[in-house]
């Protein structure tokens, strides 16, 4: 069964600051790995997806990697802002029939002004 | 990109009363609707995965006779939740796909039980 986690579970920074999330997870065999942002009471917004051929995806201030082999990727925030305060959530797409996905817990960013 | 809407965003109702979610996806063919539910500074939690025509297929734990879903067409899932507790109180996710592509979330659904 696959079990993501992701480390810190909160983090609080100056703005401007650039930050790394990590997200790790326990079965390699994965089709592609996604990274969410969630702000309070609201659904998710999708920032990334990297397939598993892939190694990083990047989208203007953000990065994310993808290291397979070792189950990990990480999120990368350059020059943080106030507006970057939010949940954000790693999820593995495992394949199968139906390509479910497993979340981790999520990590709270506060970008303090 | 593709719009998946709920409705109702928000919902309080006492306890013993059903309640229902819609899901739909606005600009594209579903296939498949999952379902989610995330308690406070908890991840999102898989409910069940519903194709269209097919009955709903559950995780383990989450009772069917409780959370019923139906997928009567591309375009409209709905979750109801069947005499409701307390406990049920959540915040509840659909999200949508047409074939092997991404998910696209809805808003969410936030259910209080009284």
């Amino acid at each position: 069964k696959q079990e993501v986690t992701q480390i810190p579970a909160a983090l609080s920074v100056p703005e401007g600051e650039n930050l790394v999330l990590n997200c790790s997870f326990t079965d390699s065999a994965i089709y592609n790995l996604q990274w969410f942002r969630q702000d309070p009471g609201k659904g998710l917004t999708s920032l990334l997806l990297i397939q598993s051929s892939q190694r990083e995806q990047t989208s203007g201030r953000l990065n994310a990697s993808l290291d397979k082999s070792s189950g990990r990727s990480t999120l990368y925030i350059a020059a943080s802002q106030p507006g970057d305060s939010a949940t954000y959530l790693c999820a593995v797409n495992s394949g199968g029939s139906n390509y479910k996905l497993t979340f981790g817990k999520g990590t709270l960013l506060t970008v303090n002004p | 990109g593709a719009v998946v809407s709920q409705h109702p965003s928000w919902v309080i109702c006492k306890s013993g009363t059903s309640v229902k979610i819609e899901c739909r996806s606005l600009d594209f063919q579903a296939t498949t609707m999952f379902w989610y539910r995330q308690f406070p500074k908890q991840s999102l939690m898989l409910m069940a995965t519903s194709n269209e025509g097919s009955k709903a297929t559950y995780e383990q734990g989450v009772e069917k006779d409780k959370f019923l879903i139906n997928h009567a067409s591309l375009t409209l899932s709905t979750l109801t939740v069947t005499s409701a507790h307390p406990e049920d109180s959540s915040f509840y996710i659909c999200s949508g796909k047409q074939g092997q592509e991404t998910q696209y979330f809805g808003p969410g659904t936030r259910l209080l039980v009284l």
